[in-house]
């Protein structure tokens, strides 16, 4: 069973347009989580993370969003650039052991 | 290093052989981490490693999967047997404290591709 659920597959916007990527999970009782993004044939490298006692987390042109009752968190890009083109992986840390459960990515292509 | 260094590249081995992946983490780093990455985006955990001792194997195969981190030595996941279905992209990753309240996120290597044939 899926426990973090990333439901669009991919996503295109234009160029100094905003590029906003969803992600829900089922366990409340996660409290940290974090977005990486992927280019092809690359590992994944991290982004920006949130901790449940917030609901904003901002790093210049990344921001994470976090809804607690709806158990939904999203990423902001603004303004998207074309070298945003990757996929992007939401993830939860679960327990303290330090496992991440990763969402299953969605794909973001920023048109010139 | 600065980077977390995967080995081989790509690896291409008949079923029923075995295939050995090495991962030598960030120096400083006493968490180790191993995912599999199969189909184009689902990540699984497989095990991690607090320097040389096993942290959690929760998402290790019972049959045929192993790994070990031997001190001044890289990390290695041996696979003994493979099969058509453990083709793959797995992907080591490493960190200082990974733990709740972290500032220190999973680090990845770009992953060694097996290709069971």
């Amino acid at each position: 069973d899926q426990q973090v659920k990333q439901n669009s597959p991919s996503l295109s916007v234009q160029e100094g347009r905003i590029s906003i990527l969803n992600c829900d999970y089922t366990n409340s009782m996660f409290d940290y989580f974090l977005w990486y993004k992927k280019y092809p044939a690359e590992g994944p490298t991290f982004l920006i993370s949130i901790s449940s006692i917030k609901d904003k987390n901002e790093d210049g042109r990344f921001t994470v969003f976090l809804n607690k009752s709806a158990k939904h968190l999203s990423l902001h890009i603004v303004p998207s650039q074309p070298g945003d083109s990757a996929v992007y992986f939401c993830a939860v840390l679960s327990g303290n052991t330090g496992k991440l459960i990763f969402g299953q990515g969605t794909t973001l292509q920023v048109k010139p | 290093g600065e980077e977390v260094a995967q080995t081989p590249k790509h690896l291409v081995r008949g079923e029923g052989q075995k295939a050995k992946l090495y991962c030598a983490p960030i120096k400083g780093h006493s968490y180790v981490f191993w995912y599999q990455q199969v189909l184009k985006n689902e990540f699984k955990f497989l095990i991690s490693f607090q320097n040389e001792n096993v942290f959690d194997e929760t998402g290790m195969p019972k049959e045929r999967f192993s790994a070990k981190c031997l001190p001044n030595s890289p990390c290695s996941l041996e696979i003994q047997a493979t099969k058509l279905e453990d083709s793959a992209v797995y992907f080591c990753a490493s960190s200082q404290w990974p733990g709740q309240g972290t500032r220190s996120p999973l680090h990845f290597g770009n992953g060694t591709r097996l290709t069971v044939t």
